[in-house]
């Protein structure tokens, strides 16, 4: 297996523009995890998914953000319009038993918003 | 919000000598796993401790949980410089659901030099 797959693996783009962050779940893993680490703030859960139901997304910034799972190889994060603060690397992350296993992570998209 | 603290925020070493990090946290927990980070790069899976369990071993690696005092160790033993990384723990803070998200704390920056 590849492992999870994130893409792209950076991005630059300016404020107020919309931006899509991309991830492939390993094969078989039910439970899919958008994470953003920060120097300030380190890493925070922003949203989880369930067999491509989202759980808990408590932790989601405000209306500008939104993920989407529409099946169970692909998740999307947007940001729409996008604001310098955004800037950090955002994870993905999947596991099919995250009480025995742990989870598996993506090599995250590093987000530079000017 | 974060759960888990790492102390200390960062440990240099030599090669050969055992480095150790600890990590407290909140409430009660199901699991506490640890997670090792190399820069730029996403997190790794390193062992997992449930709560009714006191200590784990993993080759080099040698965990401990301490319910009563909310507190767990990372042991690393005969570091090699390949183990520099910033080392997370995480626990499980979904007690009463079926589903389990896991919240990381600050991290530990681990420098082993040659």
């Amino acid at each position: 297996d590849a492992g999870v797959i994130q893409s792209p693996r950076h991005e630059v783009t300016e404020m107020g523009q919309e931006v899509t962050l991309r991830c492939k779940p390993i094969s078989g893993h039910d439970y899919l995890f958008w994470y953003r680490q920060t120097m300030m703030r380190g890493l925070e859960l922003l949203i989880y998914f369930n067999n491509n139901v989202p759980i808990d997304d408590s932790g989601m910034p405000e209306d500008r953000f939104s993920a989407k799972m529409p099946n169970a190889s692909f998740s999307t994060l947007k940001i729409q319009p996008s604001e310098p603060r955004d800037s950090a690397v955002y994870f993905c992350a999947s596991s099919s038993s995250p009480d025995r296993g742990g989870y598996t992570f993506g090599s995250g998209t590093r987000l530079t918003v000017v | 919000s974060q759960q888990g603290e790492e102390d200390p925020q960062a440990l240099s070493i030599q090669e050969g000598e055992n480095a150790t990090m600890n990590c407290s946290y909140k409430t009660s927990i199901n699991n506490l796993q640890w997670y090792r980070q190399n820069s730029g790069r996403g997190l790794v899976h390193l062992i997992l401790i449930r709560s009714n369990e006191r200590e784990k071993h993993s080759g080099r690696l040698r965990v401990t949980l301490d319910t009563s005092k909310k507190s767990s160790s990372l042991l690393i033993t005969a570091s090699r410089a390949a183990d520099t990384a910033s080392y997370f723990c995480a626990t499980d803070a979904s007690k009463n659901t079926g589903f389990q998200k896991l919240v990381f704390g600050t991290g530990t920056r681990l420098l082993v030099s040659p």
